[in-house]
């Protein structure tokens, strides 16, 4: 089983849509969990930041985690062309200089 | 808004060569770190840097792989000898702590 599995799509929604992206991991011992959205060749970049279980919320975007099932999830409401991107779930044992692993990614594409 | 710089943006190489990337972090980060994604594959950790040593690395990062920190700005990842499977896109990352880390846009190293 692999440490981090996310479905790579893509995934394709019209402007306005609520999109839901998912990961599933196996490792328990993870505690810190991100986000990231990467634009084609170019580097990730950090949308969410959760520690340990619970929902956070910024803007259009909520992440929610569930420690007990090893899900995590995120979810954009009013989805706009310019959020087409590929998004990276990512999580760490530790809180600073240790690996974050990576899920493979989801690509969006929101039409307008 | 600060950024983590990294050169050069594209490198080939012939096989056994040696390479070395180099990263600018931003001025008051103190965890440094490189991760490598090959194409259509997910983002990899490979080495994660603190207090002017290695704090963590991947089975990736064998002996043909280094890290320095030669100044107080600069953090640069050598390869020794380089091999096909070496060609990827590298990103250097740098944080604060808490796992936020910003990346940088990579430098993508073709082997032939």
């Amino acid at each position: 089983q692999k440490e981090v599995e996310q479905d790579p799509g893509p995934l394709s929604v019209p402007e306005g849509a609520i999109v839901s992206l998912n990961c599933t991991y196996s490792n328990s011992a993870f505690q810190y969990f991100m986000w990231y959205r990467q634009y084609s060749r170019k580097g990730p970049e950090l949308l969410m930041y959760t520690y340990s279980s619970g929902n956070k919320e910024d803007g259009r975007f909520t992440a929610q985690v569930d420690k007990s099932s090893k899900y995590i999830s995120l979810f954009i409401r009013d989805s706009q062309p310019s959020d087409s991107a590929t998004y990276l779930c990512a999580m760490s044992r530790y809180q600073a200089g240790t690996a974050l692993i990576f899920g493979k990614g989801t690509t969006l594409s929101v039409s307008s | 808004e600060p950024e983590v710089t990294q050169t050069p943006s594209h490198q080939v190489t012939q096989m056994g060569q040696e390479v070395i990337l180099r990263c600018v972090p931003i001025s008051n980060h103190l965890y440094f770190y490189w991760y490598r994604q090959i194409l259509g594959q997910k983002v990899e950790f490979l080495v994660s840097f603190y207090n002017n040593e290695i704090s963590e690395k991947s089975e990736i990062f064998d002996d043909q792989f280094s890290v320095e920190r030669p100044d107080g700005s600069n953090f640069t990842l050598k390869i020794r000898s380089t091999k096909l499977e070496d060609s990827a896109m590298y990103f250097c990352a740098s944080g604060s702590g808490a796992n936020v880390l910003t990346f940088g846009a990579g430098s993508r190293l073709t082997v032939l």
